[in-house]
């Protein structure tokens, strides 16, 4: 079974500062990795997800994630944020090797830029 | 841009009543999600289908639960009754083939029920 652990609930932030939110996953086998936003009363949308390779993902909006294996990590970052950047962001995971490669998600972590 | 469509947008019932819930995945997925939103938690899954066929239903409360995709087009969850723990936001995703591993899942925007 698969687990995350997404550290923050919430990170308050200033305009224009960087952020970094992190998520650690538990798993006994090899997994592709992904971020998802969630603005209010709406669905989720994709920022960037691990497959293999480079462990350095950039998606869209400016944000980027890096894979560490040995730490079993996949922290998401943006350098300088913006006022529409407040969302709920998740973490999810699913197994690479499996069958069916369903989304193992974690609780959420609430970014709020302010001005 | 194709999205996935899901109605209604919001829902009110009284525990013991009936709801459905639909969802139109982008064209071509064959791929369909159920997932329960509770507030403050991550989506789970509920039942996953390819095509017209239930790949994976084990978090599906099948005593009440039930959903569908007879043509492997659109899909409907049902919850018959309805409990006050089913409060929740019941998304609907698709992807284009099973078995792409690390295929996108695209969201639709969700149905909040509030069960009274």
């Amino acid at each position: 079974a698969q687990s995350v652990t997404q550290l923050d609930s919430q990170v308050p932030v200033f305009e224009e500062a960087p952020v970094e939110l992190r998520c650690n996953y538990s798993s006994s086998v090899s997994v592709y990795l992904f971020w998802y936003v969630q603005y209010p009363n709406q669905g989720l949308q994709l920022l960037l997800k691990y497959l293999s390779g480079s462990t350095l993902v950039k998606g869209i909006n400016g944000f980027e994630a890096e894979f560490n294996k040995s730490q079993t990590s996949f922290h998401l970052r943006k350098p300088s944020v913006h006022i529409s950047d407040t969302a709920e962001y998740f973490c999810a995971v699913s197994d690479a090797g499996g069958s069916n490669y369903k989304l193992t998600f974690g609780k959420g972590t609430l970014l709020t830029v302010n001005p | 841009e194709a999205e996935v469509a899901q109605s209604p947008r919001y829902k009110i019932t009284e525990k013991s009543q009936a709801v459905a819930f639909w969802c139109d995945p982008i064209s071509g997925h064959a791929t369909l999600y159920w997932y329960r939103q509770i507030l403050g938690q991550g989506p789970e899954l509920l039942v996953q289908f390819q095509d017209e066929s239930v790949v994976d239903d084990s978090q599906l409360p099948k005593d009440r639960f039930s959903a569908e995709r007879l043509k492997g087009v659109d899909s409907t969850l049902k919850i018959q009754p309805a409990e006050l723990g089913d409060s929740a936001m019941y998304l609907c995703a698709s992807s284009l083939v099973l078995g792409q591993g690390g295929d996108t899942q695209y969201f639709g925007p969700g149905t909040r029920l509030t069960v009274l």
